[in-house]
């Protein structure tokens, strides 16, 4: 999965907590990303970052902010997590700019109860 | 919605079969990608198709583009059962910066 990595794979939390998922790369690629997969929607982007400190919103970015202190890592943070946000959730890269390949990570499953 | 829309939805063909999705878009694209979904994992991407180009192959793959009728063609040859997945397009446009967007795809299931 080209150096990428997501934890957890698997959570289920309660509606108003904050939830922090994390996306770890080792190919030292200037783009991430953040999407969110629900049936008949596709893959929908949340945010990305192009560059340490440097993030931006994608189309559903309300209710989720972002961080990047490393190249290597992106975390994605529910700051109260609503059943709405109940999703799989992935990370992707791409080395160049942003109409390049992307690559993805394994996904992670997330229950809001 | 600029959104890359596939057709059909699902498809279930014999094994041995070739295996056609299809995807329309709205507006003026870069380039558009076809990735694989394979259940409960990442997407994985298959091949990348530039907006001046109107064919590409990569193995039993082969992608079509045309941009007068906006829109693309995934072909699949010679189908195996290893070939059940999702397939998603991606289209890519530039509108003051690059952006991405992928389709709801297509659940292509390949019978032995």
């Amino acid at each position: 999965d080209a150096g990428i990595t997501q934890s957890p794979r698997h959570k289920v939390t309660e509606t108003g907590t904050p939830v922090t998922l994390r996306c770890h790369q080792t190919e030292n690629h200037r783009y991430m990303y953040w999407y969110r997969q629900d049936p008949g929607h596709g893959l929908r982007l949340i945010h990305y970052s192009y560059g340490v400190k440097d993030t931006d919103k994608g189309e559903v970015s309300d209710g989720y902010s972002v961080s990047r202190s490393k190249t290597e890592d992106f975390l994605l943070t529910l700051e109260s997590a609503t059943s709405s946000q109940t999703s799989v959730y992935f990370c992707a890269i791409s080395s160049g700019r942003r109409q390049e390949t992307q690559y993805f990570g394994p996904g992670t499953r997330l229950l809001v109860l | 919605s600029q959104q890359g829309e596939e057709d059909p939805q699902a498809l279930s063909i014999q094994e041995g079969e070739n295996a056609t999705m299809n995807c329309s878009y709205k507006t003026s694209i870069n380039n558009l990608q076809w990735y694989r979904q394979n259940s409960g994992r990442g997407l994985v991407h298959l091949i990348l198709i530039r907006s001046n180009e109107r064919e590409k192959h990569s193995g039993r793959l082969r992608v079509t583009l045309d941009t007068s009728k906006k829109s693309s063609s995934l072909l699949i040859t010679a189908s195996r059962a290893a070939d059940t997945a999702s397939y998603f397009c991606a289209t890519v446009f530039n509108t003051g910066g690059f952006k991405t967007i992928f389709g709801a795809g297509t659940r292509l299931f390949v019978k032995a």
